[in-house]
């Protein structure tokens, strides 16, 4: 059975740095995308950036670019988001999804979430 | 810069139909965009449902169906159920590492 699972809650301040993580079960963890998605209180869904586990190939999303840093550590069926300097607006719920890209491509496990407070 | 656009709400009576939309500001949405739809339940992670157009996952309840209509996707779900009730969204895929959420509709059964 596929699964994600999350790291916990986090309480932070602004200015102090956070990694996440996202540990995958049931699947040859290194041959398919991880996508990480934010959402804002009350609001929608945004695509952060994807990274290719076998290799790190790793895209951001222009609005993401610079702000956050996608990894993943094979040897661990991990993958992880990080700031190293939160802001107040960091706060949301982050999720990571695997990401199947080709025909068809698909989106199909979520994780649980990981809810980031910044105070 | 490509939006995906959506109803911001929908409402349905409980065993009516209603069809949700998915727009992109590039222009017909095809099969090639393989159009996903998740569910969202308040609290809840979001949920796969369709992916590639109309291909449903085994735990896809029958009354949900995608398709392309009028160059937009499309989810629709007949004979809606209360517990149909939720956010609902689009990802469409522009290129390998493009991906474009929509902005997702809410659906309330009443």
């Amino acid at each position: 059975e596929v699964q994600l699972v999350q790291s916990g809650a986090e309480l932070k301040k602004s200015g102090e740095s956070l990694k996440i993580s996202c540990q995958a079960f049931g699947y040859n963890f290194p041959t398919s995308w991880i996508a990480w998605v934010r959402q804002m209180p009350g609001k929608g869904l945004e695509l952060m950036g994807i990274i290719f586990p076998a290799d790190s190939d790793t895209f951001y999303s222009p609005s993401f670019q610079g702000h956050v840093t996608i990894s993943a550590d094979i040897s661990l069926a991990t993958a992880y988001l990080q700031w190293s300097s939160l802001k107040a607006s960091d706060s949301a719920i982050y999720y990571c999804a695997r990401y199947d890209y080709g025909e068809p491509s698909q989106v199909d496990f979520w994780g649980q979430g990981t809810l980031v407070s910044v105070s | 810069q490509t939006v995906v656009t959506q109803e911001p709400s929908l409402t349905v009576s409980p065993g009516g139909t209603v069809t949700l939309t998915c727009a992109s500001s590039t222009g017909p949405v095809t099969r090639d965009h393989f159009p996903n739809w998740f569910q969202q339940k308040p609290g809840q992670a979001p949920r796969a449902v369709i992916f590639s157009t109309n291909n449903k996952y085994t735990w896809t309840p029958g009354r949900f169906s995608g398709s392309l209509l009028g160059g937009k996707a499309a989810l629709t779900l007949s004979g809606v159920q209360p517990e149909d009730e939720g956010d609902y969204y689009c990802l469409l895929f522009f290129g390998g590492s493009q991906l474009l959420f929509g902005g997702g509709t809410k659906l309330t059964v009443l």
